[in-house]
């Protein structure tokens, strides 16, 4: 069983739209969330990050955590062709030092 | 300036030789990663190091080897290469070895295995 699960996608949302990204994970003691955007051929980049139950915004980005369903997702509003790429979620349990495990990503594109 | 840097940016090789990756981040992080990207995306922890001390060491072949000189630098050698070594390596850095703490990535290296 992976450790943290995406739908590959693509997921295809018109600009302006919002565009949902979800991710489950297995750890039921994982303790911080993450989520990186990685474009074509580049390395991946941190957007947010969540530790605790509920929403976190920032910007037209919203994470939400969900500890008891394991589950966080990423809300991107007004979605723009340049959200376009790869979405990463990455987990890392208590302790064990700072092992993050990915999920595999979700293609996202805004089409203009 | 370059906070995270990798050399070579690509590596083409034949079966069975032996090559080197390098990695230095000027941040003034303590701890340094390697992470294996396979075609699929799936980006998975291979290495860490905090002040030069091994800390994660996954389930990788021992024909990986990694090296931390000092902090600011971790190499990965792999020897006899294999062509399912073919994948991107991207270093990464962070201060401190808390889950709170992010992480830089450096630009991949892609290795490709013929």
């Amino acid at each position: 069983q992976k450790e943290v699960e995406q739908n590959s996608g693509p997921l295809s949302v018109p600009e302006g739209a919002i565009a949902s990204l979800n991710c489950t994970y297995s750890d039921r003691v994982s303790q911080s969330f993450f989520w990186y955007r990685q474009y074509s051929g580049k390395s991946p980049e941190l957007i947010m990050s969540i530790y605790s139950n509920g929403d976190k915004e920032d910007g037209r980005f919203t994470a939400q955590l969900n500890k008891a369903s394991q589950y966080v997702s990423l809300l991107i509003r007004d979605s723009q062709p340049s959200d376009s790429a790869t979405y990463l979620c990455a987990v890392k349990g208590w302790g064990n030092f700072n092992k993050f495990y990915f999920g595999s990503g979700t293609k996202l594109n805004v089409k203009p | 300036d370059t906070a995270v840097s990798q050399t070579p940016k690509y590596l083409v090789t034949q079966m069975g030789n032996d090559k080197s990756i390098k990695c230095e981040q000027n941040l003034g992080h303590d701890t340094m990663y390697w992470y294996k990207q396979d075609s699929k995306k799936f980006l998975k922890i291979m290495f860490s190091y905090n002040n030069k001390e091994l800390i994660i060491n996954e389930t990788v072949p021992n024909r990986f080897s990694p090296k931390s000189p000092d902090k600011a630098h971790l190499n990965l050698h792999i020897n006899s290469l294999e062509l399912g070594d073919s994948a991107v390596y991207f270093c990464a850095s962070s201060q401190g070895v808390r889950g709170t703490d992010t992480q830089y990535f450096g630009p991949g290296t892609r290795l490709t295995v013929l």
